[in-house]
């Protein structure tokens, strides 16, 4: 079975300061994707990235960061200089590479950035 | 370019109330289709998902059902909506092949009263 688990509930950081947030997964698959997704306020989930198993290179767009280890199970996302619109509830995500597998979610990660 | 709309965006009904809350997919072709619950402090819970017309698959015992008429059309129903059915339902959709990338319409705050 499959799990992701965001121990995060909610975190709050002043404006222009960065935020890591952490997902730990659980799979048996040997190849996987992860996925982190955005919920704005207006509710519906935005796409963030996608993530390959087999390939451990982490990944930088714009202010945003993906730190993926293998090793640990673990797909850390971090905002850098944050800013208010990033407030929202973030998801990490995991599904199999094979068929028309399901993703599974976490319960995610409530930011709140404080101007 | 492809879009999804679901509605209505609110919706309160009664508990033992019938529901019916419909998405549609516009700008693609035979996509897998998806229905999500997310609680209030939970994550998202996949309640059924969909790879063609009336070929649905229940990830969750409950007494809501889905239906597919329609390639692009997806259907969230209930014949008596229980308390426990309050919650965010959002639709989703993905390519055939490869499910790339989840794209999920606005959502619906259902309050069972």
């Amino acid at each position: 079975a499959q799990k992701v688990t965001q121990a995060q509930t909610e975190i709050s950081v002043v404006e222009k300061e960065d935020v890591t947030l952490d997902c730990v997964y659980e799979t048996r698959d040997t190849t996987y994707y992860l996925f982190w997704y955005k919920q704005p306020p207006s509710g519906e989930l935005v796409f963030l990235i996608r993530r390959n198993s087999f390939d451990e290179q982490n990944e930088i767009s714009g202010r945003y960061s993906w730190n993926f280890q293998k090793s640990t199970s673990s797909f850390n996302f971090t905002i850098t200089a944050s800013q208010v619109v990033d407030s929202a509830v973030y998801f990490c995500a995991l599904r199999g590479v094979f068929g028309n597998e399901k993703l599974t979610f976490g319960t995610g990660t409530r930011l709140t950035i404080i101007p | 370019s492809q879009t999804i709309h679901q509605w209505p965006a609110t919706l309160v009904q009664p508990v033992g109330s019938p529901l019916s809350l419909e998405c549609t997919v516009e700008g693609t072709s035979n996509p897998n289709l998806y229905w999500y619950r997310q609680a209030a402090g939970r994550g998202l819970q996949l309640l059924f998902y969909s790879i063609g017309i009336d070929q649905i698959s229940s990830e969750v015992p409950q007494n809501l059902s889905a239906s597919r008429p329609q390639d692009r059309q997806f259907i969230l129903s209930s014949k008596k909506l229980l308390l426990s059915d309050s919650g965010f339902y959002l639709c989703a959709w993905s390519v055939q092949e490869g499910s790339e990338k989840l794209f999920f319409g606005s959502g619906t705050q259902l309050s069972v009263l």
